[in-house]
């Protein structure tokens, strides 16, 4: 299967500080990038969709100026979590996409962000 | 929200005995993908059943579905402690043109535990 790459595996910072996620598709040109938060025990939660050079399209109810998402190459994208709070503990997953391949999607193995 | 509704939410089998895990969705499908998460990783995806299969094989996997009722089971036969994971249904969202983005929904997730 395709090889997705996150960085950093984990990230502990103190509250009102911003961090950034790295997702990386290493073998395949993902001209979309899906980013994705799940909290401990529960699903997947689509945070925003985005494509190569246009801007990312949010789901309701997540802060489009909080969750700073870049997708400035075919291979790769940043997730930016400005001013994390305790309630931005979570772990985040992406989720790069070829065109029309739908039907198996990769995953990169996620980071999970403390917030003190 | 979560489309698709996952039951059990955990399962606790010894090694060698049958899992099922069951889904169910709520709009209209093309196809039904389930979907592994060992814990703290990103997914991995496990098969696919079209909407218009019934049943599908691949390895110790068998995937059933019931588009009249809008479920879907997985079942893990010969458990081995190895299968120990999350397990995941997910659906793809089309528009009403019938166009996808390869969106996925995800369900609530089966927890599996396979004692050796």
């Amino acid at each position: 299967g395709a090889v997705v790459s996150q960085h950093p595996s984990w990230v502990i910072c103190k509250s009102g500080t911003s961090v950034k996620i790295e997702c990386r598709s290493l073998d395949f040109q993902a001209t979309t990038m899906f980013w994705y938060r799940q909290f401990p025990k529960q699903s997947l939660m689509l945070m925003a969709t985005s494509n190569e050079g246009s801007k990312a399209t949010y789901e309701q109810g997540v802060e489009k100026d909080k969750f700073l998402i870049n997708h400035a190459s075919l291979t790769l994208s940043t997730l930016t979590v400005t001013s994390a709070h305790p309630e931005d503990s979570s772990f985040y997953i992406c989720s790069p996409l070829e065109p029309g391949q739908y039907n198996e999607q990769f995953f990169g193995p996620g980071t999970r962000l403390t917030v003190l | 929200s979560q489309q698709g509704e996952e039951d059990p939410q955990a399962l606790s089998i010894q090694e060698g005995e049958n899992a099922t895990m069951n889904c169910s969705y709520k709009t209209s499908i093309n196809n039904l993908q389930w979907y592994r998460q060992n814990s703290g990783r990103g997914l991995v995806h496990l098969i696919l059943i079209r909407s218009n299969e019934r049943e599908k094989h691949s390895g110790r996997l068998r995937v059933t579905l019931d588009t009249s009722k809008k479920s879907s089971s997985l079942l893990i036969t010969a458990s081995r402690a190895a299968d120990t994971a999350s397990y995941f249904c997910a659906t793809i969202a089309y528009n009403a043109g019938g166009t996808s983005y390869g969106k996925l929904t995800f369900g609530q997730g089966t927890i599996l535990t396979v004692h050796p």
